[in-house]
């Protein structure tokens, strides 16, 4: 299973708006509506912010949002904030070996 | 409120076993699918394997090379990971963790560490 690819690292300044990318192929994101991402502190334990593409889990602020188009999927951190500053890894189930869970390569955001 | 907790961490040798265990509470775990992920010191996600909550069908990375079982006990509301043959590279944080039933994962523990040195 390979991991999906993401950009190592984004930055930007709080209040803008950052985009991150997750590229897979037609077997996985390309395939499934079953795109999550999940945020990292240095030293927690993830947490899910995005699931099913788009969908926030209550209590994740709205400034947080996701889509997808064909093979690549996308995560957008709108109103930047420091609290944001974390490393951000998306996910997709995969037809080559369903269930497996494939994961991203991760993307370190800086808030600049 | 879900909990999971994970024991086992230990300082191993290339080519032992090691067994870890994970006590999930707050929820019914007979009724949810259970995964373990692991992670490398500075390294990204790598899921491990999953099982179906009857515990009847497990699945496990290929990068593994059947060198590590999953199964479950949901009268005891355990999840287990066997590992064997253990490398230096299988060196890592170990994380059991929930599936949600919309395709995601939920809830983590607080992950275990597995050292591989001689």
């Amino acid at each position: 299973q390979s991991a999906l690819t993401q950009p190592a690292s984004v930055s930007g300044s709080p209040g803008q708006s950052i985009t991150i990318s997750c590229t897979g192929t037609s077997s996985d994101v390309g395939n499934y509506d079953y795109v999550s991402w999940y945020q990292q502190h240095p030293g927690k334990v993830p947490k899910v912010i995005i699931f099913g593409v788009w969908s926030r889990p209550s209590g994740v602020p709205d400034r947080f949002s996701g889509s997808k188009s064909g093979n690549t999927a996308s995560l957008t951190i709108s109103g930047l904030q420091s609290e944001d500053e974390a490393t951000y890894y998306c996910s997709s189930y995969t037809n080559i070996k369903w269930p497996a869970h494939v994961f991203g390569t991760g993307t370190q955001v800086t808030v600049l | 409120e879900v909990q999971l907790v994970e024991s086992g961490a230990r300082l191993v040798r290339p080519g032992e076993s090691l067994r870890l265990s994970c006590e999930a509470s707050g929820f019914t775990f007979r009724n949810y699918w259970m995964t373990w992920v692991r992670q490398a010191p500075g390294k990204g996600l790598e899921w491990v394997a999953n099982i179906r909550p009857e515990g009847t069908d497990k699945y496990h990375a290929d990068s593994l090379e059947g060198r590590f079982t999953i199964s479950r006990d949901n009268g005891r509301n355990s999840l287990f990971l066997q590992m064997s043959s253990l490398r230096v590279d299988d060196t890592a944080i170990y994380y059991c963790a929930r599936d949600s039933n919309n395709f995601y994962v939920d809830s983590w523990g607080q992950g275990v560490l597995v050292t591989v040195s001689s």
